[in-house]
């Protein structure tokens, strides 16, 4: 079946680096688009850019530029999301989410499947 | 401050409808399509609606989904325990080239 399997929870120093896999299964990796999405404690959800699966190409949203970085290998169909320089406020649930709109027709994205979330704890 | 407004919270009796609203303005809602998930506790968001009204495979039909102008709304009717849970509306703005989510809404049901 298609899903998207997470790697695990992880908790980190401010100022260390971290590194969230996203494994896609059960469909062409390539076809559709790979958006992330955070949400801090309590919070609602926060878009922080999609990547090209095609092209490899990122786009980040305002907020989410400079430490970010997303990533692909598409031999193994996963998307990946980097974090640097960690801060206590990075501490969130970091969502990957397949698109099928976002590429051709961004008036009609959506996200029609989601990993099951990685929690990054930055602490001391 | 979330681009897209929704009411924090809404309530009704089990078996009863509730919609939730979702505004927005012309350079989001009032020209894209909305889409809407439900985030169990403790689980990922779930896509229930796309294409302002379009339910995907599995998702039953006492939810549905609405657009006006600028405003989208979710309908659920037949509320059972179990649609406790957030609801986000999201949609692209071409004014920020981003997707947009709602705030969030709490459902209660009582």
């Amino acid at each position: 079946q298609v899903q998207l399997v997470q790697s695990g929870s992880e908790l980190k120093k401010p100022g260390a680096s971290v590194k969230v896999s996203c494994k896609a299964s059960g469909y062409t990796f390539t076809n559709y688009a790979m958006n992330w999405v955070r949400q801090a404690p309590g919070q609602g959800l926060e878009w922080m850019g999609w990547i090209n699966t095609n092209t490899g190409n990122p786009t980040y949203a305002q907020g989410f530029t400079g430490r970010f970085v997303f990533s692909l290998d598409t031999s193994v169909s996963t998307a990946y999301l980097q974090i640097s320089s960690l801060k206590a406020e990075d501490t969130a649930v970091y969502y990957c989410a397949r698109d099928p709109s976002l590429v051709v027709v961004p008036a009609a994205t959506y996200m029609d499947v989601w990993g099951k979330g990685t929690t990054v704890t930055v602490s001391s | 401050q979330s681009v897209l407004t929704q009411p924090p919270s809404v309530s009704a009796a089990p078996g009863q409808k509730v919609t939730i609203s979702c505004s927005g303005s012309s350079s989001n809602i009032g020209n894209n399509y909305v889409s809407w998930y439900q985030q169990l506790p403790g689980t990922a968001p779930k896509l229930l609606i796309y294409d302002n009204n379009k339910r995907p495979s599995g998702i039953p039909d006492r939810f549905s989904g609405s657009k006006s102008g600028t405003s989208a709304t979710l309908g659920i009717t037949g509320l059972q325990t179990g649609d406790e849970a957030d609801y986000y509306c999201g949609t692209w703005d071409f004014s920020l080239s981003a997707v947009v989510f709602g705030g969030g809404t709490k459902l209660t049901v009582l």
